[in-house]
């Protein structure tokens, strides 16, 4: 499958602690988001990366989310100090952009978290 | 900041009948894109449009996006039950080029047997 991953899928933490999640693009693809999801509501922007730069943040990524993309290949998301509101489903994507471009993004199967 | 109005918020079909679903905006998009989501697991694409008044089909799924570049459609033709999910649309502004998208809330598909 040469699809977005993400890992872990589901992930469980406790009020206070820090977590990390990963997501492997498709491999040509030189543009990669990072979106949040709540029950009922659509992905909701929160950075991407263009090779290893990120170029844009949402006013959603508050100082306790921090994204990578270090080699321009995968990205880590982490949340530090998660609270209860910060369960939702975090969803990657990632699209090739060029000269005469396709801005079509694919998305991962996500990563759920929930704060307890 | 940008908002996408989606219509039907839900809707019941029965097995074999067409659904039609909307996406409106006051703001002016260059790029609509619209996807499926099950639970559980992310969007998938289906259909991309990138021209005012472009006209796209892949499979029983047609999408258009509308003349004012402010509203998309998509349409659905003989539904069956996996058609069941959340299709959701999503916008790429006008000045804002290979940026990030906006998501409308999503219509809840369910179809009857």
């Amino acid at each position: 499958d040469t699809g977005v991953s993400q890992d872990p899928r589901h992930k469980i933490t406790k009020r206070g602690q820090n977590v990390t999640f990963r997501c492997d693009p498709i491999s040509e693809h030189n543009r990669l988001y990072w979106y949040r999801q709540t029950l009922g509501q659509g992905p909701e922007f929160l950075t991407y990366f263009q090779n290893e730069a990120q170029l844009e943040k949402s006013r959603l990524l508050s100082d306790r989310f921090s994204a990578e993309r270090p080699k321009g290949s995968f990205s880590t998301l982490e949340i530090q100090r998660t609270e209860q509101g910060d369960s939702a489903m975090y969803l990657c994507a990632s699209s090739l952009v060029m000269t005469g471009y396709s801005y079509e993004q694919y998305f991962g199967p996500g990563t759920r978290l929930t704060v307890t | 900041g940008q908002q996408l109005n989606q219509s039907p918020q839900s809707m019941f079909i029965q097995e074999g009948e067409d659904v039609s679903m909307n996406c409106t905006s006051s703001s002016i998009f260059n790029t609509w894109l619209w996807y499926k989501q099950d639970p559980g697991e992310g969007p998938v694409l289906l259909i991309a449009l990138y021209k005012a008044g472009e006209l796209t089909s892949n499979g029983r799924l047609t999408a258009q996006f509308g003349i004012t570049r402010k509203d998309s459609f998509l349409n659905i033709s003989a539904s069956i039950p996996s058609d069941v999910g959340i299709y959701f649309c999503a916008g790429q502004l006008k000045d804002n080029y290979g940026q990030n998208f906006v998501f409308g809330p999503g219509t809840r598909l369910s179809v009857l047997p």
